[in-house]
């Protein structure tokens, strides 16, 4: 099955600054990458998806880069801000599949400083 | 944007008993629902995967009789933890798929804070 890895598990930021979280997935047949961003106590929202048709999406201060080949992808949150503070997940999904269960990565913990 | 309803946002109950959590989606169909368990700091673990009206599909080491799932509508799942004990305790969250053309992506209820006292 599918297996995905997401580094750094903590990542402390300066406002203002930018923040990079990078996840790897084992099965090639996975074509569908969303982020998730959960709030203390909330369920997961997600904040941008990509599917492997492209190589990046941007939505506004977001963006998520995505390399087929090397079997990563990463979400890039420019000028962090306070609010920005949250645990981001991955996730990977083959929509080939009847299934569509989504595989998360273990969740980073951003904090922003103000 | 899609919106998935979870109640009850908090719930405690004591050892023994039974508690029923919902899950609806709002504004589209949900062929298919998730139920996960999520610890503290941990990420989120798949319990089962819900079909509208067939049984649901347990992942390992999930107790289908404990954790009983139904899905009867297309907008409505509910989870039922049975003879709840302490460590059932947890946020329980669930999931619904929008099947529609230009959908089929994945959106979150708010979550269930479980406490067996």
């Amino acid at each position: 099955g599918e297996n995905v890895e997401q580094h750094p598990s903590t990542l402390s930021v300066q406002e203002g600054d930018s923040a990079v979280i990078k996840c790897t997935y084992s099965d090639s047949a996975s074509n569908y990458f969303p982020w998730y961003k959960q709030e203390l106590g909330k369920g997961p929202q997600l904040i941008i998806d990509i599917r492997s048709n492209v190589g990046e999406k941007k939505d506004q201060r977001i963006a998520v880069t995505l390399n087929k080949t090397a079997k990563h992808f990463s979400l890039h949150i420019t000028e962090t801000q306070p609010e920005d503070s949250a645990v981001y997940f991955c996730a990977a999904r083959n929509d080939n599949n009847a299934g569509n269960m989504l595989t998360f990565g273990g969740g980073t913990r951003l904090m922003v400083k103000p | 944007g899609a919106v998935v309803s979870q109640h009850p946002s908090r719930v405690i109950c004591k050892s023994g008993t039974s508690v029923k959590i919902e899950c609806r989606s709002l504004d589209f169909q949900a062929t298919t629902m998730f139920w996960y368990r999520q610890f503290p700091k941990q990420s989120l673990m798949l319990m089962a995967t819900s079909n509208e009206g067939s049984k649901a599909t347990y992942e390992q080491g999930v107790e289908k009789d404990k954790f009983l799932i139904n899905h009867a509508s297309l907008t409505l799942s509910t989870l039922t933890v049975t003879s709840a004990h302490p460590e059932d305790s947890s946020f329980y969250i669930c999931s619904a798929r929008d099947g529609s053309l230009s959908g089929n992506t994945i959106y979150f209820g708010e979550g269930s804070w479980l406490t067996v006292v």
